[in-house]
């Protein structure tokens, strides 16, 4: 079966462009994750959506973050315009519905660097 | 104060050595679950295992066991007969109750493993 599935793998872009990530959640899961790891502070939860409604978006960073899930198979982190700070590893998980013990099951993650 | 505390940076161990990787953690809520992740140098996040709080075993999966004290709030991860390919970062998380809206993962800092040949 396919896993999570993030988009581009790699990004470099200059500061004051928008960057726009992508994730495919795993068939019939219905959460989805996005989390940002860097150095600094570690794994950090963004926003998370159930069956495509956003459910806590309070560790978006501010509001040059948004993040939408159009379907139960897409999602995009958008930051617009993107600064250096924001350079780090943001990961896309998902999970099933049903059970405290389901896992999140996470992407590759997308290596984001603005210059 | 931190929810999930790994209080090992870094580790080394011989192969073919048990190792165990400290967590602790903070909750108040009676209903939790835990779970270990690891992370190889290539950077996936791979889940490993995990133990409900109401869980009576410790859960086991493969080489990887999870010493479970309830009291002490510790869920330390024990990796048996170590290989090469165990080299990781080790996350421990926590997830806070049961009811919808809890779906919240909080991870500790990671403890950077290296098994040495």
């Amino acid at each position: 079966d396919a896993g999570v599935i993030q988009s581009p793998r790699h990004e470099v872009t200059e500061m004051g462009q928008e960057v726009t990530l992508r994730c495919k959640p795993i068939s019939g899961h219905d959460y989805l994750f996005w989390y940002r790891q860097t150095m600094m502070r570690g794994l950090e939860l963004l926003i998370y959506f159930n069956n495509n409604v956003p459910i806590d978006d309070s560790g978006m960073p501010e509001d040059r973050f948004s993040a939408k899930m159009p379907n139960a198979s897409f999602s995009t982190l958008k930051i617009q315009p993107s600064e250096p700070r924001d350079s780090a590893v943001y990961f896309c998980a998902s999970s099933a519905r049903t059970g405290s013990n389901q896992p999140q099951h996470f992407g590759d993650g997308t290596r984001l660097s603005i210059l | 104060a931190q929810k999930i505390t790994q209080t090992q940076p870094g580790m080394f161990v011989q192969e073919k050595e048990a190792v165990t990787l400290d967590c602790t953690y903070d909750t108040s809520d009676p209903s939790y679950g835990l779970f270990w992740y690891k992370q190889p140098s290539s950077g996936e996040m791979i889940f490993l295992i995990y133990q409900g709080s109401y869980d009576q075993q410790n859960a086991t999966e493969g080489r990887y066991s999870l010493n479970f004290q309830k009291a002490r709030k510790s869920a330390n991860l024990v990796i048996s007969a170590s290989q090469l390919g165990d080299s990781a970062m080790y996350f421990c998380a926590m997830r806070e109750g049961r009811h919808f809206g809890n779906e919240k993962l909080t991870f500790g800092t990671g403890t950077r493993l290296t098994i040495i040949p």
